[in-house]
């Protein structure tokens, strides 16, 4: 089942912060975060396991919360170079038996200068 | 090149044609997924493969898609009776495990 991500599009100025959310109705083992810019492929940001382990990127940062089956991504002090739209992927199950990354519909983020 | 490549990456074919379409994983990665993606949608899962064995089929895919894997290396898709539903960018992605995904530049289907 696709996870649902919110806001669906937000425009920011540089140096501003924004939280992209995403949250499925399914127990999740790890959570996934990719940014696509226009015309490329998708480019992984961070990984979100269960217990805790995160693995990712500088500057970008994120949270798991595996009672309420949620994940948030936070952008700090953004960027012209952070524009593109971002995608939660799930992984379902208790241990990840269920193997394929679901994505959800997406996040629109623009930057202005 | 290290990374993931994929042929070819536009293909233009008539409705009742049938295409294919070839992914190239990162060497070392023992796990390659195929996703659709039309325009303003998240990547949607097609099939995955760990090494030889197709583990998951998506509902999406139907009668018409096969793909396959041989010796746990290059993959194909192909695709019979093309539809205009079928028109999409078509996506390949490798990983090592559970870890993240490494995704290729994706094969854009146009069927007229």
């Amino acid at each position: 089942q696709q996870p649902v991500q919110s806001p669906q599009a937000v425009i920011l100025r540089e140096g501003e912060d924004a939280v992209i959310n995403c949250s499925s109705s399914k127990a999740l083992y790890s959570v996934h975060w990719y940014r696509q810019k226009h015309g490329e492929a998708p480019v992984f940001l961070m990984i979100l396991l269960k217990g805790g382990e995160q693995k990712g990127h500088e500057k970008i940062s994120a949270s798991f919360n595996e009672k309420k089956q949620q994940s948030s991504l936070y952008l700090t002090a953004s960027q012209l170079s952070y524009s593109g739209t971002y995608f939660c992927g799930t992984v379902g199950g208790t241990s990840g038996s269920a193997r394929q990354l679901t994505f959800g519909s997406g996040t629109q983020l623009t930057v202005l200068p | 090149d290290t990374g993931v490549s994929q042929d070819p990456r536009h293909k233009i074919t008539k409705r009742g044609q049938n295409v294919t379409f070839r992914c190239d994983p990162i060497s070392e990665h023992n796990r390659l997924y195929w996703y659709r993606q039309t325009l303003g949608q998240g990547p949607e899962f097609l099939t995955y493969f760990q090494n030889e064995a197709q583990l998951e089929k998506s509902r999406l895919l139907s009668d018409r898609f096969s793909a396959e894997r041989p010796k746990g290396s290059f993959s194909t898709l192909e695709i019979q009776r093309t539809e205009q539903g079928d028109s999409a960018m078509y996506l390949c992605a490798s990983s090592l495990g559970l870890g993240e995904l490494f995704f290729g530049e994706g094969s854009r289907l146009t069927v007229l």
